[in-house]
């Protein structure tokens, strides 16, 4: 079965610095997809990101980058210049591409965006 | 605009009650997912359908039942036998093939009275 490991319960970070939410993942499966999601206070949940696993380059979507690092089957969320805004908890999660479509989520990171 | 209703926001149950959280979508998304979120945690699947009149069931399904018999329509029912309902609740959609990403509604959030 897949699983994902998300190791920082928390993180602080100050305003316009850049940050890496960590996530590593475990599936002998070789076709899956590696979603990000961000979750307000207000509890709905934001798509961010995603890669799947045989694009070749690391996915980008504006603030929102992802390193993708195959072998040591990790894929860290870089956001760049944070802001206030981005204070909330993030979510990696793994999807298997054969079979049901279903998502495994990580235990997310709180992240706090100090002014 | 496109997007998925959960309904009501907030919902409380009482003991040996059923009751039964709301989910519409207008996507066209073939596929519908039910989570369950407790808190400081990660999300887990409940039960998820992939096409009408069929549903499977997740990792926790036990005390839940689902029905689908419309395309837009996903309703989850949390029974008197889900001894601990209290948490949050999200409904997502999602096309098919894979590799889509899902997209969720705003949540319930479910209290035992």
């Amino acid at each position: 079965a897949q699983k994902i490991t998300q190791t920082q319960p928390g993180m602080f970070v100050q305003e316009k610095e850049a940050v890496t939410l960590d996530c590593t993942y475990d599936t002998s499966d070789p076709s899956y997809g590696l979603f990000w999601y961000k979750q307000p206070s207000s509890g709905e949940m934001i798509f961010l990101i995603y890669q799947g696993s045989y694009d070749q380059q690391n996915a980008t979507e504006g603030r929102y980058s992802l390193n993708f690092q195959k072998a040591r089957k990790s894929a860290n969320l870089v956001i760049s210049a944070s802001q206030l805004g981005d204070s909330a908890m993030y979510f990696c999660a793994i999807l298997l591409i054969q079979g049901a479509q279903k998502l495994v989520f990580g235990q997310g990171t709180r992240l706090t965006i100090n002014p | 605009d496109g997007g998925i209703t959960q309904s009501p926001k907030y919902l409380f149950r009482k003991e040996g009650q059923n009751v039964t959280l709301s989910c519409e979508q207008n996507l066209n998304h073939d596929a519908m997912y039910w989570y369950r979120q407790d808190p400081g945690q990660g999300l887990r699947l409940i039960y998820y359908s992939q096409i009408v009149n069929d549903f499977q069931k997740g990792d926790i399904a036990e005390g839940y039942s689902v029905s689908r018999e419309k395309k837009e329509s996903f309703p989850l029912t949390v029974t008197s036998a889900q001894k601990n309902p209290t948490a949050f609740y999200l409904c997502a959609s999602s096309i098919v093939p894979r590799g889509q990403p899902q997209h969720f509604g705003d949540g319930t959030r479910l209290s035992i009275l």
